[in-house]
């Protein structure tokens, strides 16, 4: 069974910093992995998607590296804002029981104080 | 173009209360999610669909029901709720296959006391 750990559960830094947040997996055969934010009370919005062929996404300040191999996700953040503050959440897609699904892991908190 | 909305955003039940959440997409997907997210549980799948008038269960379908008569809309029904679904509700919709990006609601806040 596919599980997904994120860690840290909570990050808080200082605007403007450089910042990396982690996504692990345990099978490796997946179709793609994806990044997520969750504003409080709200739903999720699409950041990357980055399929299991490829290395790495790019979207302005953000950029997420894949390592299949090694079961690994990164999701960094360039020069972090205020309006950054949101949970951040990795779904690797695979399949689950004779179907395609993603599995979510539970999250990263990120606070970035002014 | 309004993407995936969700009707109610709140709502209260009584424990043995039964209730419909609507799930309606814009973007002519094929594909349907009804997920569920508790604290500490992160996001789990309850019902899914791949296309019009099929459903599937997901990983905590028991307790719920679902249909998809026409392809815009995708309803989770509770027929005798609990307080063990008590949660914030996400539908999502992707354009084919699950491996596609999936577009998700507002979510809906269910309290069952």
């Amino acid at each position: 069974k596919q599980e997904v750990t994120q860690i840290p559960a909570a990050l808080s830094v200082p605007e403007g910093e450089n910042l990396v947040l982690n996504c692990s997996f345990t099978d490796s055969a997946i179709y793609n992995l994806q990044w997520f934010r969750q504003d409080p009370g709200k739903g999720l919005t699409s950041l990357l998607l980055i399929q299991s062929s490829q290395r790495e996404q790019t979207s302005g300040r953000l950029n997420a590296s894949l390592d299949k191999s090694s079961g690994r996700s990164t999701l960094y953040i360039a020069a972090s804002q205020p309006g950054d503050s949101a949970t951040y959440l990795c779904a690797v897609s695979s399949t689950q029981g004779g179907s395609e699904k993603l599995v979510f892991g539970k999250g990263t908190k990120l606070t970035v104080n002014p | 173009n309004a993407g995936v909305t969700q009707t109610p955003k709140f709502r209260v039940l009584k424990t043995g209360q039964s209730m419909t959440l609507l799930c309606a997409q814009d973007m002519n997907h094929e594909y349907m999610y009804w997920y569920r997210q508790d604290p500490g549980m992160g996001l789990r799948l309850i019902h899914y669909s791949v296309g019009e008038g099929t459903t599937a269960k997901g990983e905590v379908p028991d307790g719920y029901n679902v249909s998809r008569l026409k392809k815009q809309n995708f309803l989770l029904g509770l027929e005798s709720a609990a307080p063990s679904q008590t949660s914030v509700y996400f539908c999502a919709s992707s354009r084919r296959q699950a491996t596609d990006t999936q577009y998700f609601g507002p979510g809906t806040r269910l309290t069952v006391l």
